[in-house]
C-alpha cells in the first residue's frame, strides 16, 4: 500500500524559497505513474501545482510555472518541490500525491503540511 | 483553462436524508474525466468518484456519481454521520488541472 509524507520548514520568509520533499513508501517511483504537489490555503479550495514522471515528463500551473520547480530522487523514493519568491499568498497546507490515472487524478494524498510565509 | 463551479455552496441536511451536489464546467470535460473528493477538517482529501461515475475502491455504494459534458452531479444517498464534510469536484482532462471551490454538506 503507497504512502506519501510530506516534510520540510513550516516558516518561510517573503521572497524566500520553499522547499518540501514528499517520502513515498510502499511503491517505487521509478517504476511508474506521474506524482504531483498540491495545495491549500488555510480555509480556501485546494490549487494543483504540478506533476512529474520518472521518465522526465513535467507539467505546471501555468500561473506559478516561473516559480515552480519540481523533482524526484529516486535513489531516496522522493518527490521535492520548490517555490521561489514566495509571498503570504503562498501559505498553504501543501499535500504530495499520486497520479493513479494520467497526470492530475490523485490518489492516495501525504496528510499535508502547513507552510506559513512570515517574516 | 477548464473553471468548475459547484453549487450549493452549503447544503444543511440531516442523517437519512438524500445529497445531491452539482459541478459545471466553463467547456467540455473530454472523456468525461470528473473526479469527487470528500474533505474531512485537517485530513487530506479522498477520492471518492472518478471517471465521473467510477467508484473508488473501499467507496461505499451510496455514493454516486453522473454527469457528461459540462455537467457533473455527486449524489450521497442516506447520510450517514460520517458523510459530513466538504466536497470537490476534480478535472483531470486538460491541464491546469482544476478543482471546484467546494461544497460543504453540514449536519442540520
Amino acid at each position: 500500500q503507497v504512502q506519501l509524507q510530506e516534510s520540510g520548514p513550516g516558516l518561510v520568509k517573503p521572497a524566500g524559497t520553499l522547499s518540501l520533499t514528499c517520502d513515498v513508501s510502499g511503491y517505487s517511483i521509478k517504476s511508474g505513474f506521474y506524482w504531483g504537489w498540491m495545495r491549500q490555503p488555510p480555509g480556501k479550495g485546494l490549487e494543483w501545482i504540478g506533476s512529474i514522471h520518472h521518465s522526465g515528463g513535467t507539467y505546471h500551473q501555468s500561473s506559478l510555472k516561473s516559480r515552480v520547480s519540481i523533482s524526484m530522487e529516486t535513489s531516496k523514493n522522493q518527490i521535492s518541490l520548490e517555490l521561489t519568491s514566495v509571498t503570504a499568498a503562498d501559505t498553504a497546507t501543501y499535500y504530495c500525491g499520486r497520479s493513479r490515472f494520467g497526470i492530475g487524478l490523485f490518489d492516495p494524498w501525504g496528510q499535508g503540511i502547513l507552510v506559513t510565509v512570515s517574516a | 483553462e477548464i473553471v468548475l463551479t459547484q453549487s450549493p455552496g452549503t447544503l444543511s441536511l440531516s442523517p437519512g436524508e438524500r445529497a445531491t451536489l452539482s459541478c459545471r464546467a466553463s467547456q467540455r470535460v473530454t472523456s468525461s474525466y470528473l473526479a469527487w473528493y470528500q474533505q474531512k477538517p485537517g485530513q487530506a482529501p479522498r477520492l471518492l468518484i472518478s471517471d465521473a461515475a467510477d467508484r473508488a475502491t473501499g467507496i461505499p455504494d451510496r455514493f454516486s456519481g453522473s454527469g457528461s459534458g459540462t455537467d457533473f452531479t455527486l449524489t450521497i444517498n442516506r447520510l450517514e454521520p460520517e458523510d459530513f464534510a466538504v466536497y470537490y469536484c476534480q478535472q483531470y482532462a486538460t491541464s491546469p488541472f482544476s478543482f471546484g471551490p467546494g461544497t460543504k454538506v453540514d449536519i442540520k
